[in-house]
């Protein structure tokens, strides 16, 4: 199974847009890929998913390469209570399914 | 209201004792799963179901049982608990399929101590 790997931690400050990357180098044609925050002691919350091209919803955007082997969350215009970690999870749909978290990006913002 | 229901919140138990950890689902899901988060080790699962009687292991299954009887329910048994079963466990479910996507649910947590 493909390993996914996200940056450790970034900071940005209140109003800006935060661009998370995940790398998933080998994953098949049809697995999906989805997004989640997390703050401490609670379970993760849903974002978004998508398998291509650019998806949007009411709080985020998902991009998607042709090469698929890199997703990236956008968080438009992030305020201090988005501090949280982010998490990309895969959904390898071959066989049997099996749903593997990244790494994780602890996201700091700043006032 | 749509929800993951994880049973109890905190639980200290002594070594070897049987405990069994519940998740049950208002949503009508076939995919349920068992995580454990633990610092530096990030969400890593231990078994799930793509539904009932459907079960397989995660990437850390040892010392780990699950059953998958009814669709709602999908409990998570630690036979004889030992000190590095010690974590925080989250139960999720999902749909399956791209029509409707494969977005988890998670449950509040359970943060186990096993002493």
């Amino acid at each position: 199974l493909a390993k996914t790997t996200q940056p450790i931690s970034m900071d940005s400050y209140e109003g800006q847009e935060v661009n998370i990357t995940c790398s998933h180098n080998n994953i098949a044609t049809n697995d999906y890929i989805t997004w989640y925050q997390q703050f401490p002691s609670q379970g993760p919350r849903f974002i978004i998913q998508g398998y291509k091209t650019k998806v949007t919803n009411e709080v985020a955007s998902l991009f998607i390469p042709a090469d698929r082997k890199s997703s990236t969350l956008s968080l438009p215009r992030v305020s201090l209570s988005d501090t949280a970690v982010y998490y990309c999870l895969v959904v390898f749909t071959s066989g049997t399914y099996k749903y593997i978290f990244g790494t994780g990006t602890r996201l700091k913002v700043l006032a | 209201e749509a929800q993951v229901t994880q049973n109890p919140r905190y639980l200290i138990t002594v070594t070897g004792k049987k405990l069994t950890v519940t998740c049950s689902q208002n949503m009508n899901h076939e995919y349920m799963s068992w995580y454990r988060q633990d610092p530096g080790l990030g969400l890593r699962q231990i078994y799930y179901s793509m539904n009932v009687e459907v079960t397989d292991k995660g990437d850390v299954p040892e010392g780990y049982k699950v059953s998958r009887k009814e669709k709602r329910n999908f409990p998570l048994i630690l036979e004889s608990p030992s000190p590095n079963q010690t974590s925080l466990y989250f139960c999720a479910s999902s749909t399956i399929g791209q029509g409707s996507g494969y977005g988890y649910t998670f449950g509040s947590g359970t943060r186990l101590t096993v002493v």
